[in-house]
C-alpha cells in the first residue's frame, strides 16, 4: 500500500507566480517530513523539511505546511522559477529510519 | 561541500551475472541506506546500516548483500541478476540521530 500519496503526477505554473505541491500520508507513526528535488538522471536533492511538532518551516522561496488531523502537506515555492522545473519527492519518515516516498509530481515552470 | 559518491554511474550486465555497487557517503556521516527506484516508480528503501552494523532492512530479495566497512563506505552486492533488476540504485547517508538523508548521483543497472 502506498503509505505517502502525491496525487497530482504534473503541475504546470507561470514564471513569478506560487506552486504548490501537495501530498498525503496514511501512517500516523510518522513522524518527520522532508521534501526532495530530481532532476533526471541525478539524484534526489534535499531542499526542506518538517518535524511532526511543528506546522510550518520556511526557507527562502521554500515553505513547508504540515497538517498533522488531515496527515496533509504541502511545498510552496513563491516565487517560481523556470529553474524549479523538476520531479519533486514528498518523503516521510519513522523513528529516523527509512524515507518512504510519494510518488513524485513532474513541475514545469514556464518562462 | 564533499557529497555522497557512488560508482559505477553506469552498469551494464548480463542475466545471472553479479553486480557490486559502491558507495561513499559525506565525511563524518555514518549512516548509509539504499534506494532502489524502478522506471516511472518511486525510490524504494532496500537496506540500511549505521555504524558498520545492519539497522533496517526492506525489501531487499536474498539474492543482494550489503555491508558497511570500517572506513564507512558501503557495496551492494548483487549476484544471480534478472532483467527486473535494471534500476537506479542510489545510496543515502546522515549522521547518526539526524533524520535528513543526502543522496548521492546514482548508478544506473542495466541487466541484458
Amino acid at each position: 500500500d502506498q503509505q505517502v500519496k502525491q496525487n497530482s503526477p504534473s503541475l504546470s505554473v507561470q514564471e513569478g507566480r506560487i506552486s504548490i505541491l501537495n501530498c498525503d500520508y496514511t501512517n500516523s507513526m510518522f513522524d518527520y517530513f522532508l521534501w526532495y528535488k530530481k532532476y533526471p538522471a541525478e539524484g534526489p536533492t534535499f531542499l526542506i523539511s518538517i518535524s511532526s511538532i511543528k506546522d510550518k518551516n520556511e526557507d527562502g522561496r521554500f515553505t513547508v505546511f504540515l497538517n498533522k488531523s488531515a496527515k496533509h502537506l504541502s511545498l510552496h515555492i513563491v516565487p517560481s522559477q523556470p529553474g524549479d522545473s523538476a520531479v519533486y519527492f514528498c518523503a516521510a519518515l519513522q523513528e529516523g529510519s527509512r524515507l518512504t516516498f510519494g510518488e513524485g509530481t513532474q513541475l514545469t515552470v514556464n518562462p | 561541500a564533499a557529497g555522497v559518491i557512488q560508482s559505477p554511474r553506469h552498469l551494464i550486465k548480463e542475466k545471472r551475472e553479479t553486480a557490486t555497487l559502491k558507495c561513499y557517503p559525506i565525511p563524518r556521516h555514518d549512516t548509509v541506506y539504499w534506494y532502489q527506484q524502478g522506471p516511472g516508480q518511486d525510490p524504494q528503501f532496500l537496506i540500511s546500516f549505521y555504524e558498520k552494523m545492519q539497522s533496517d532492512k526492506g525489501s531487499i530479495p536474498d539474492r543482494f548483500s550489503a555491508q558497511q566497512f570500517s572506513d564507512y563506505h558501503s557495496e551492494l552486492n548483487m549476484s544471480s541478476l534478472e532483467l527486473g533488476d535494471s534500476a537506479l540504485y542510489f545510496c543515502a547517508s546522515s549522521s547518526g540521530g539526524k533524520e535528513t538523508q543526502y543522496f548521492g548521483p546514482g548508478t544506473r543497472l542495466l541487466v541484458l
